[in-house]
């Protein structure tokens, strides 16, 4: 089925530092989420985005939803330890349902 | 405000049997969507219940059936199940018609092993 490419694939950077990872598609979606994975837990959602160039903060994160509908974008400022786990993105496509695609992953690692 | 419970939290089961999952929406959500997440995999999609129906489906056999019940709870049944069904199997609810302002929230899962 349908793979969203998640990039990068992980991630290991300092504590303090920004990040930033993207999601792409050769499909055009109408929206975008934003997880949070921890290990042996359910995703937990961050952001959501509905519009082409909507950009959404949610505190440190920053999330947008790109021009050519086909792309998205997640950034964290100024990293801490927690913010360690699996980020995954998700995207439906227009006229496909209520099916959500998920990406495979960023994982992510915040050395202190 | 209740969020999405699933139950068991772990199943191990053997090959050829039959299990089934259970799933509780969050408080006002009455569609309730399944997803199979293999290990170091994204979810994917099994399918989607919404007024008592499966409304969608992803590219998973019949084996995978499920039901939903008029308080909005699911069940997930799998039969004749095979080793590579083991996987962490998610439900997520969310409320029909959102449109675009669609939003999934994930329960945290049940945990299958197939011996």
């Amino acid at each position: 089925g349908q793979q969203l490419n998640q990039s990068p694939q992980s991630m290991f950077i300092q504590e303090g530092e920004d990040v930033s990872m993207n999601c792409t598609s050769s499909s055009i979606f109408n929206t975008w989420l934003w997880y949070k994975q921890d290990p042996g837990e359910g995703p937990v959602l961050l952001i959501a985005l509905y519009k082409a160039g909507e950009l959404t903060s949610n505190g440190r994160l920053t999330a947008q939803f790109g021009i050519t509908r086909k792309d998205s974008f997640l950034n964290i400022s100024a990293s801490i330890p927690s913010d360690v786990g699996i980020y995954f993105c998700a995207g439906r496509r227009r006229n496909t349902g209520n099916q959500f695609y998920f990406g495979t992953g960023t994982s992510l690692t915040v050395i202190p | 405000d209740a969020g999405v419970t699933q139950s068991p939290t772990h199943l191990i089961k053997t090959r050829g049997q039959q299990v089934t999952l259970r799933c509780s929406p969050k408080s006002g959500h009455d569609t309730v969507s399944w997803y199979q997440q293999a290990l170091g995999q994204g979810p994917q999609f099994i399918f989607q219940y919404y007024e008592e129906e499966e409304r969608q489906r992803g590219n998973f056999p019949d084996r995978f059936s499920g039901h939903q019940f008029p308080n909005y709870s699911s069940e997930l049944n799998v039969n004749a199940l095979l080793l590579g069904d083991s996987a962490l199997y998610l439900c997520a609810s969310s409320l029909r018609g959102g449109g675009t302002n669609e939003k999934l929230f994930f329960g945290s899962g049940t945990q299958l092993s197939v011996l």
